[in-house]
């Protein structure tokens, strides 16, 4: 397995336009993870699945995010007519469910900037 | 609220030397404990993860602790090397094994 990939690495686009990031896990992994980066900062959670079921969304996701995981399998996370203040790292991360211990595989990220 | 405290300020250390981050944490009482590296441009990578049960951990070059008492997890990397140049980021992980980060500290090894 090639581990978790995110697609585009980097997405520049105007303020007011839509984006959509994509992320595969790893094919076993049943949990899926957003996490916002910017810069100087750790990971902040946004949203995560368990299969296709979106189970926990933090009061970060405003209303312009949107996030899909048909199928259980990859996700797309999805910005509405976006502000300056989106331009962040987007990770992606995917692990097994379990009692807990359980390490998290990050992607490289989508790296966006609103201009 | 919760709160995880990493030292913002650059950690510059000699070769060979050993370099002990901090993380502090309060308003919560995680089960586990995880550190990550990450380098620029790139997503946090797994080190080790320590249970609340756990006070020391090891792989290799690398040594966690974990104090409930103090709400403190303290990260050792013995003979340092250049490589190990990074940012490394300490976790508490709750429910549904989500993570909550602190903001890393960066580390310096130089020759």
């Amino acid at each position: 397995d090639t581990g978790v990939s995110q697609d585009p690495r980097h997405k520049i686009t105007k303020r007011g336009q839509n984006v959509t990031f994509r992320c595969d896990p790893i094919s076993e992994h049943n949990r899926l993870y957003w996490y916002r980066q910017t810069l100087g900062q750790g990971p902040e959670f946004l949203t995560y699945f368990q299969n296709e079921a979106q189970l926990e969304k933090s009061r970060l996701l405003s209303d312009r995010f949107s996030a899909e995981r048909p199928k259980g399998s990859f996700s797309t996370l999805e910005i509405q007519r976006t502000e300056q203040g989106d331009s962040a790292m987007y990770l992606c991360a995917s692990s097994l469910s379990g009692g807990g211990d359980t390490e998290a595989f990050f992607g490289q990220g989508t790296r966006l900037t609103v201009v | 609220s919760q709160k995880i405290e990493q030292n913002s300020e650059a950690l510059n250390i000699q070769e060979g030397k050993t370099a002990t981050l901090t993380c502090n944490y309060t308003n919560y009482s995680p089960a586990y404990l995880q550190w990550y590296r990450q380098d620029p441009g790139r997503g946090p990578v797994f080190l080790l993860l320590i249970r609340e049960n756990e006070k020391e951990k090891r792989k290799e070059r690398l040594k966690v602790t974990f104090d409930t008492t103090l709400k403190q997890s303290l990260f050792h990397i013995t003979a340092s090397q250049p490589a190990d140049s990074a940012t490394y980021l300490c976790a508490l992980e709750g429910t549904a094994s989500k993570l909550t980060f602190g903001t890393g500290t960066r580390l310096q090894v130089t020759l």
